[in-house]
């Protein structure tokens, strides 16, 4: 039983080209995150949606268009790809318990741009 | 930027308990201690947190001084499956605001 999952799990492609990732959960919460982690391991949050309203926004290139069409799926949608946009990006969720908001991640998507 | 510092790197011998130290000194009263953990290549996998008291589940226990500035993750009898990068993130934001902010963590390396 997958509670987060992400496709595809493997992106190679090439500059300027837009491709999308997929992110579902199947945990009934209200609120998805996607964080990026670089080739130096460094974790950043970019987004989080909270029924399907943006709430974090983290000074993203607005080449990235996050999509959350219900509660269990939050899309990213990247434009005219970037050596630079070369990482694993990790999709989270989580359900607000009386303040205690635990995330839980996907297993990533490895994107490589050439 | 990171709320939290920690070492770099340590090591454990296999089925000896893990202490993973955590600073936190500029932690609010309402802000959450959280600990993950990231094996090679995955993704980062929820282990424990904590607000005051001291926490235990059925992976870790999690000791958080009486002011709150510092942690201490324990894994009571640590094997190779154990050796991750293990995060301590102090929770900041609150409702649907919340974010985990990252550092670097802690390379825990259980040796046979």
């Amino acid at each position: 039983d997958t509670a987060v999952s992400q496709t595809p799990k493997y992106l190679v492609t090439q500059m300027g080209n837009d491709k999308s990732i997929k992110c579902e959960q199947n945990l009934g919460h209200d609120t998805m995150y996607w964080y990026k982690q670089d080739s130096k391991k460094f974790l950043k949050i970019m987004f989080s949606y909270n029924n399907k309203e943006l709430i974090i926004n983290e000074t993203v290139p607005n080449r990235f268009s996050p999509k959350s069409p219900d509660k269990a799926h939050l899309n990213l949608h990247i434009n005219s790809l970037e050596l630079g946009d070369s990482a694993v990006y990790f999709c989270a969720s989580s359900q607000d318990l009386g303040g205690e908001k635990t995330q839980y991640f996907g297993p990533g998507t490895r994107l490589l741009v050439l | 930027d990171a709320k939290t510092t920690q070492p770099t790197s340590m090591d454990c011998a296999e089925g000896r308990a893990a202490n993973l130290p955590c600073n936190h000194s500029t932690i609010s009263g309402n802000e959450y201690v959280y600990w993950y953990r990231q094996i090679h290549s995955q993704g980062p996998q929820y282990i424990i947190h904590g607000l005051k008291n001291n926490e235990t589940n059925e992976m870790a226990s999690l000791i958080i001084t009486e002011d709150r500035k510092s942690s201490t993750l324990i894994l009571p009898h640590a094997t190779l499956r154990d050796t991750a990068v293990y995060y301590c993130i102090v929770r900041v934001g609150g409702g649907a605001t919340n974010k985990l902010i990252f550092g670097t963590g802690t390379l825990l390396a259980v040796q046979p």
